[in-house]
């Protein structure tokens, strides 16, 4: 299963844009990237899947590079309401287990 | 808007008594999931189906067992709860395909004293 590496956390203020990287060197070839977010005292919720090039939704969008090895989770304009973990799991197509790892605690403030 | 509940939401139990945390899912998913999480810690897998009747373990040993007698229906059960049980345990669902959404409900936080 591929590693990532994120940063552990990430300030922000309320209406800037928050990009978060993550690193995964040794992904598959079927493998999505895929993105949560988690709330304290929460369950995780599913925010964005891609494979490659850059994929868009109502709540964030991600960018993944020709060579796969990296992803950039980018959230517009936040509000104090996006402070929260994000966790960035690689997934194989054929298993759909996800791997949490230490995700990122990103800390919106006013 | 998913729909997967989980009962009870906390629960705080003595040493030894047996416990069973239920969970269901209301979309018709195959694939059910438990997790289980300390606090301010990773999620790890403990228990997942891939349907009815179907059930393996997880990435992380746990002492809990789990059975899957009906699709919407994914209880997780613990004959002699011990302090090192106490935890969050989340459950969640998802269909084969995409890969790796999942749908988590609430979580049960459970204290063992």
């Amino acid at each position: 299963l591929a590693k990532t590496t994120q940063p552990i956390s990430m300030d922000s203020y309320e209406g800037q844009e928050v990009n978060i990287t993550c690193s995964h060197n040794n992904i598959a070839t079927n493998d999505y990237i895929t993105w949560y977010q988690q709330f304290p005292s929460q369950g995780p919720r599913f925010i964005i899947q891609g494979y490659k090039t850059k994929v868009t939704n109502e709540v964030a969008s991600l960018f993944i590079p020709a060579d796969r090895k990296s992803s950039t989770l980018s959230l517009p304009r936040v509000s104090l309401s996006d402070t929260a973990v994000y966790y960035c799991l690689p997934v194989g197509s054929n298993t759909g287990k996800l791997i949490f790892g230490q995700g990122t605690t990103l800390q919106v403030k006013p | 808007e998913a729909d997967i509940y989980q009962t009870p939401r906390y629960l705080v139990i003595g040493t030894g008594k047996k416990i069973t945390l239920e969970c269901s899912q209301t979309m018709g998913h195959d694939k059910m999931y438990w997790y289980q999480q300390d606090p301010g810690m990773e999620l790890h897998l403990i228990h997942y189906s891939y349907g009815v009747n179907s059930t393996e373990k997880g990435d992380l040993s746990s002492e809990s067992t789990v059975s899957r007698i009906r699709t919407e229906h994914f209880p997780l059960t613990l004959e002699s709860a011990r302090p090192s049980h106490t935890s969050q345990y989340l459950c969640a669902s998802s269909e084969y395909l995409p890969p790796g959404v999942q749908y988590f409900g609430p979580g049960t936080r459970l204290t063992v004293t």
